[in-house]
């Protein structure tokens, strides 16, 4: 079964200081990886998109990295800000006719002044 | 990009009744979906919503409980009909649109956070 796994479920951090956020999938073959941002009761917001080429792409102080050969990625945030306190989720497209996209079940990330 | 406006954006629901949700996009779409999200969990898919047709449904999602409409390419509706408290969550509309050579980048609406009481 395909399955997008995160990690950790939750992280509380100090304003300022930098945090990485892993997902693990088992999709195979995968079309492209998302990072997405949710805040409490809105809708995601797209961060990064990758395919299985790319190994790292950057969003301001967001960086997404991709291992294709581990299915792993990571969300690596710099600097961190209060307005960064939200739900992070990666999210993974199969490579078949039938294209599903597999959500994982997010980290909640809290940033503390 | 997409700007996708979804009303209304929360609501209080008797138990038994029935709910519109409204999905209004900026531009023509090909691909609109309607996803529910319960808390603490993780976007699941409902349908997508098919214009000139009847919407595909994902397994455990069915018309009688979640019909949708799609008259055109910019909008179109969720019903969640006969609430119970177990409906009690954000329903999402999404759109795809080409972004770049990595693939379709997926908008997301603000959601519609309904509480059933």
């Amino acid at each position: 079964k395909n399955q997008v796994e995160q990690s950790p479920q939750s992280l509380i951090i100090l304003e300022g200081k930098n945090c990485t956020l892993q997902c693990n999938y088992t999709v195979s073959p995968f079309s492209n990886l998302r990072w997405y941002k949710q805040d409490t009761g809105r809708g995601p917001v797209s961060l990064t998109i990758m395919t299985f080429s790319e190994n790292t792409k950057s969003n301001g102080r967001y960086t997404a990295t991709l291992d294709a050969d581990t299915k792993q990625s990571s969300l690596h945030i710099t600097a961190s800000q209060l307005s960064d306190s939200a739900s992070y989720i990666c999210v993974v497209r199969d490579y078949s006719s039938a294209s599903k996209i597999i959500f994982g079940s997010g980290t909640r990330l809290s940033i503390r002044p | 990009s997409a700007v996708i406006s979804q009303k209304p954006s929360r609501d209080i629901c008797q138990r038994g009744t029935s709910l519109t949700i409204q999905c209004q996009v900026d531009s023509q779409v090909t691909m609109m979906f309607w996803y529910r999200q319960q808390p603490g969990q993780s976007l699941t898919l409902i349908a997508t919503a098919n214009q000139g047709s009847e919407a595909t449904y994902e397994s455990g999602f069915v018309i009688d409980k979640f019909p949708i409409s799609r008259p055109n390419l910019t909008f179109s509706t969720l019903t969640v009909s006969n609430m119970s408290p177990e409906d009690s969550s954000i329903y999402l509309c999404s759109v795809e649109d080409r972004q770049d050579s990595s693939g379709n980048t997926i908008y997301f609406g603000e959601g519609s956070w309904l509480t059933v009481v």
